[in-house]
């Protein structure tokens, strides 16, 4: 399958401080990243759609302000979480859908960025 | 979207054949039934997905009934590494839907 990476893969940062959360399609096109967030123990809940050269759409809930999503070129993304506290303390996971017109596109998933907040 | 339900958990067998059901009662004429598998401290992965008919790759097959109100993914041969989260999602055909993730299930393949 395709292949999504993220960078980097563990971070630790002071709280108030902005932490920027990298994510690429290494092998294809992708018009539509998600960024999903998870917490211990609970499933995956998505935060935002982000197409390539457009504004992202927050789910019910996400403060756009806070987690600023910037999808520059159809193989890169990327999240900033602004002014961090330890409740952002998370494992952040991005997912890329591969851009073939006509077919249904099938989502891949980045290894995810575990992020503690102190 | 279409709701799926899974059971939270389940053991299997080393080397057997791992079934793993999903109910999924009101999915729509244009809706997929995909699944994928979360090992963990890792970003989900891609299994198989399918719309009415069944489907079989390198990974598994997927079963799903006749009038499409349930599906069963089968992995042949389990193996400790298949230990992991299944999900089972319902995703409309129209370009531009989301994956929306449940509970899935928690497999556990026991030597």
């Amino acid at each position: 399958g395709a292949v999504v990476s993220q960078h980097p893969s563990r971070v630790i940062c002071k709280s108030g401080t902005s932490v920027k959360i990298e994510c690429r399609s290494l092998d294809f096109q992708a018009t539509t990243m998600f960024w999903y967030r998870q917490f211990p123990k609970q499933s995956l809940m998505l935060m935002a759609t982000s197409n390539e050269g457009s504004k992202a759409t927050y789910e019910q809930g996400v403060e756009k302000d806070k987690f600023l999503i910037n999808h520059a070129s159809l193989t890169l993304s990327t999240l900033t979480v602004t002014s961090a506290h330890p409740e952002d303390s998370s494992f952040y996971i991005c997912s890329a859908r591969d851009r073939i017109a006509g077919v249904m596109e099938t989502q891949y998933f980045g290894p995810g960025t575990r992020l503690l907040v102190l | 979207d279409a709701k799926t339900t899974q059971p939270p958990s389940m053991d299997c067998a080393e080397g057997r054949a791992a079934n793993l059901p999903c109910n999924h009662s009101t999915i729509s004429g244009n809706e997929y039934v995909y699944w994928y598998r979360q090992i963990h401290s890792q970003g989900p992965q891609y299994i198989i997905h399918g719309l009415k008919n069944n489907e079989t790759n390198e990974m598994a097959s997927l079963i799903i009934t006749e009038d499409r109100k349930s599906s069963t993914l089968i992995l042949p041969h389990a193996t400790l590494r298949d230990t992991a989260v299944y999900y089972c999602i319902v995703r409309p055909k129209a370009a531009g839907n989301k994956l929306t993730f449940g509970g899935g299930t928690r497999v556990l393949v026991k030597p």
